[in-house]
């Protein structure tokens, strides 16, 4: 089956860049979705088909994806950014979508 | 305004059955792609299953494949997950998420705000 794995977590202070990794086989190849998630609330979606961003998400926010790897960088971090993340794909091969294993933001 | 609302969680013994409900309004659910999206306490997300906007294409994780089962009732705009022979490892929240028309390799556009389902004797 097919995997995606995340760093567990990442800390970043104020104002800086954080980047969070989805490592996957060839994930180039596939369409990479990016979800926030708050404690005690439904996944936000954040970013979608790699780097587009819904209506009312910052431009702080952007993704790419090349190779075994996909990226959601958040940029001049701000608290309200803490929360957890998650990569999502469709593997066309088991029919089943997949999501990444999670990364933690922390702002210190 | 898009609402997903889910329903039927609750306490159930391992072995036992229970069914969940999602309702949707605010969108045209017989368009929609729906899944079913579960959360383990202190766990990440892990995808349950898929059904297509007629019913007629339906996808299982492997976890739960042969005793859960995925329906919709466009009329009824509704969602449901048939989940019998529960085990202890089923205990999450339970999600339903909606998807625009691409066979399952798209964005989730709504989810619900889940329901807690709790397998323990």
């Amino acid at each position: 089956s097919y995997v995606l794995t995340q760093p567990p977590s990442v800390s970043v202070a104020p104002g800086k860049t954080a980047r969070i990794t989805c490592g996957g086989n060839n994930i180039g190849s596939k369409s990479v979705h990016w979800y926030q998630q708050k404690p005690g609330q439904a996944p936000v979606l954040v970013i979608y088909y790699d780097s587009d961003r819904p209506s009312g998400i910052p431009e702080r926010f952007s993704g790419s994806n090349s190779g075994n790897t996909a990226t959601l960088t958040i940029s001049r971090v701000e608290a309200g950014d803490e929360a957890d993340y998650y990569c999502q794909v469709w593997d066309s091969s088991s029919d089943h979508l997949v999501f990444g294993t999670g990364t933690k933001v922390t702002v210190l | 305004e898009v609402q997903l609302v889910e329903s039927g969680g609750g306490l159930v013994q391992p072995g036992g059955s229970l069914r969940l409900s999602c309702a949707a309004s605010g969108f045209t659910f017989s368009s929609y792609e729906m899944n079913w999206v579960r959360q383990a306490p202190g766990k990440g997300l892990e995808w349950v299953s898929y059904i297509s906007s007629s019913g007629s294409t339906i996808y299982y994780a492997d976890s739960v494949k042969g005793r859960f089962t995925i329906s919709r009732d466009n009329a009824k705009n509704s969602l449901y997950l048939q989940m019998n022979s529960l085990r202890a490892e089923d205990t999450a929240v339970y999600y339903c998420a909606s998807q625009g028309d691409c066979g399952g390799d798209c964005n989730f556009d709504y989810w619900g705000q889940g329901t807690l389902v709790t397998v323990s004797s």
